[in-house]
């Protein structure tokens, strides 16, 4: 069964600093779909990042990394020199291509709070 | 920029009252979903909808709840009457199709309260 497995419930750093936050997802499916949302305080869901199972390239935006390793079902999030904006649940998520219309399961999310 | 909208961003209720939730989409996307985050919680999927119809739906989706695009444009969640337990934030989310372009794009919520 399809499953994203958050295991830091909540991260402090203090401003600056380097974090990642750790996803595992678990699927059957061979073509499958990772996601990265951030939820503020404010509430709302903020799309970060797509990734596909086929393409495993690592990707950097900005102080934004994500290294996807299909060898250990992993998809993980670091924030370079972090900073006190980046406080936020960052949720990561799954969307198989055999569940017929795409839906997410989420992982139950990281708190991160950036401390100034 | 295109966004996802709902109202309203605060609903209370009482128990066993019917409420609407409504959501406007993206105008040009198709797939319509709705999901559920109870405080503190993870988001969970609840129900997707295309061409009119429900695609999917989670074993949350009971009887109480039902979905609707009334006029092509507005996408509603009704709870025909709610229980203390459906006091969640709910996301409505669009997308434009499911395997090219199917990055979900999110509302920013409506917070039912049921007392």
């Amino acid at each position: 069964a399809q499953k994203v497995t958050q295991a830091q419930t909540e991260i402090s750093v203090v401003e600056k600093e380097d974090v990642t936050l750790d996803c595992v997802y678990e699927t059957r499916d061979t073509t499958y779909y990772l996601f990265w949302y951030k939820q503020p305080p404010s509430g709302e869901l903020v799309f970060l990042i797509r990734r596909n199972s086929f393409d495993e390239q690592n990707e950097i935006s900005g102080r934004y990394s994500w290294n996807f390793q299909k060898s250990t079902s992993s998809f993980n999030f670091t924030i370079t020199a972090s900073q006190v904006v980046d406080s936020a649940v960052y949720f990561c998520a799954l969307s198989e291509s055999n569940s017929g219309t795409y839906k997410y399961i989420f992982g139950t999310g990281t708190r991160l709070k950036v401390l100034a | 920029e295109p966004e996802v909208t709902q109202t309203p961003s605060h609903q209370v209720t009482q128990m066993g009252q019917e409420v609407i939730l409504r959501c406007v989409p993206i105008s040009n996307h198709l797939y319509f979903y709705w999901y559920r985050q109870i405080l503190g919680q993870k988001v969970e999927f609840l129900v997707s909808f295309y061409n009119n119809e429900i695609s999917e739906k989670s074993e949350i989706f009971d009887d109480q709840f039902s979905v609707e695009r009334p006029d092509g444009s507005n996408f509603t969640l009704k709870i025909r009457s709610t229980k203390l337990e459906d006091s969640a934030m709910y996301f409505c989310a669009s997308s434009l199709n499911t395997a090219a372009k199917n990055i979900q794009y999110f509302g920013a919520g409506t917070r039912l309260s049921v007392l």
